[in-house]
């Protein structure tokens, strides 16, 4: 089956500096890669995602890069603000839908005001 | 759309116990996801459901769990018998079938289990 790693997994950055948190998965069938945010206490929630036939996709402040020769994919967030202090967790699933999400472990991001 | 229901919000049993957490998800949603989240194993899908019909349960930590989805517009997921390693918080999910794939999270169960 997947296997989706993530790093790292706490990352503390100053706002308004960039923060970037990695992932990489093992099924090379894998073409949807969601992430998601959850704030303490609440539900995941859908912030971007992207599939394989995109290399990039940017939606404002956050950016999703994949690279499927590496297995790899990346969210870049930009000028970081306290609310952006979470927890992200990466995900990926195979060709034919969106079933079966295999999660990454979580990245704890801390905005530092 | 109130968005996924999911009852109770809070559960605290004891060890022994049947535990039954409900999911209603919104409507017109083909599928259906259970998931459980801890700290040690992060978020775990344990079973999921289309069209009312159990696709893949591989998830389901052993034969203590079971879930069932008898209508489009409900789901139980029953622990029986419940021990304190069940503890965690247990989230329902539904989506509509491809090319939208985002799933919408209900706000969890959280279950104690003493």
């Amino acid at each position: 089956g997947e296997n989706v790693e993530q790093h790292p997994s706490t990352l503390s950055v100053q706002e308004g500096d960039s923060a970037v948190i990695k992932c990489t998965y093992s099924d090379s069938a894998s073409n949807y890669f969601p992430w998601y945010k959850q704030e303490l206490g609440k539900r995941p929630q859908l912030i971007i995602d992207i599939r394989s036939n995109v290399g990039e996709k940017k939606d404002q402040r956050i950016a999703v890069t994949l690279n499927k020769t590496a297995k790899h994919f990346s969210l870049h967030i930009t000028e970081t603000q306290p609310e952006d202090s979470a927890v992200y967790f990466c995900a990926a699933s195979p060709d034919f839908g969106n079933e079966k999400l295999t999660f990454g472990t979580g990245t704890r991001l801390t905005i530092i005001p | 759309d109130a968005g996924v229901i999911q009852s109770p919000r809070h559960e605290v049993t004891e060890m022994g116990q049947e535990v039954t957490l409900r999911c209603k998800p919104i409507s017109g949603h083909d599928y259906l996801f259970w998931y459980r989240q801890t700290m040690m194993r992060g978020l775990e899908l344990l079973i999921y459901f289309n069209n009312n019909v159990p696709i893949d349960d591989s998830g389901m930590p052993e034969d203590r769990f079971s879930a069932k989805m008898p209508n489009a517009s409900f789901s139980t997921l029953k622990i029986q018998p419940s021990e304190p390693r069940d503890s965690a918080v247990y989230f329902c999910a539904s989506s509509l079938p491809p090319p939208q794939y985002e799933q919408y999270f209900g706000p969890g169960t959280r279950l104690t289990v003493t």
